[in-house]
């Protein structure tokens, strides 16, 4: 596709219940990253994966929270035993490489835990 | 780790004034200074870019300036239009990664 496509763009889950959300980013871009957009507030960087290194973890809040991308390119972000406090946009973007190469954002997965 | 802060949180403007929003960070080792434009429901979609061999860089009503030595970067956008009215995000980039500021949200009143 042209840009970056997440799905699903809106999910209600039950508190305790597992989610995933899907992310196809642009093709061709080797850099994969999640962000989460908490209402109103700025984008908490969560996880990187740059072709077939080692993801870089450093920004997941939790082990609730894992992130696989597949031959890549697809990515997969769990959260497992939802909490009300995952209720966020999850953004996800995608670049050529890593630094210094333009990054791009799909519309987002919008969560909301009840 | 790299750390971006931004101000204003909001600003408000008349159709047709100028805008300016500033970022400043803490790790001089980022080289790559992006900024994005969020409208509502949507997801950050880059507006314009800045590299660290750079001080400055303009594309038709927006520019964008960078002093290394105080790092510090700045949004300026001129000739304000309603429809630039969004959320706008700064940005720096450490090891691969974008930390971006807290925002600012834009209002220009026709």
């Amino acid at each position: 596709g042209a840009g970056v496509s997440q799905s699903p763009s809106n999910k209600v889950t039950e508190k305790g219940k597992d989610v995933e959300l899907r992310c196809d980013p642009i093709s061709g871009h080797t850099a994969l990253y999640w962000y989460r957009q908490s209402l109103g507030q700025g984008l908490e960087f969560l996880i990187y994966f740059q072709g077939n290194s080692a993801p870089d973890k450093s920004g997941l809040p939790s082990d609730r929270f894992s992130a696989e991308r597949t031959g890549g390119s697809v990515s997969t972000l769990t959260i497992q035993r939802t909490q009300q406090e995952d209720s966020a946009v999850y953004l996800c973007a995608s670049s050529w490489t890593g630094s210094g190469n333009t990054i791009y954002f799909g519309e987002g997965s919008w969560l909301t835990v009840v | 780790g790299e750390n971006v802060e931004q101000h204003p949180s909001t600003l408000s403007v008349q159709e047709g004034d100028s805008a300016v929003i500033k970022c400043t960070y803490s790790d001089s080792a980022s080289n790559y200074f992006p900024w994005y434009k969020q409208e509502l429901g949507k997801g950050p979609q880059l507006i314009i870019d800045i590299r660290s061999n750079v001080g400055e860089k303009k594309d038709q009503r927006i520019a964008v300036t960078l002093n290394k030595t105080a790092k510090h970067f700045s949004l300026h956008i001129t000739e304000t239009q309603p429809e630039d009215s969004a959320v706008y995000f700064c940005a720096a980039t450490l090891d691969d990664k974008l930390i971006f500021g807290t925002g600012t949200r834009l209002q220009v009143f026709p």
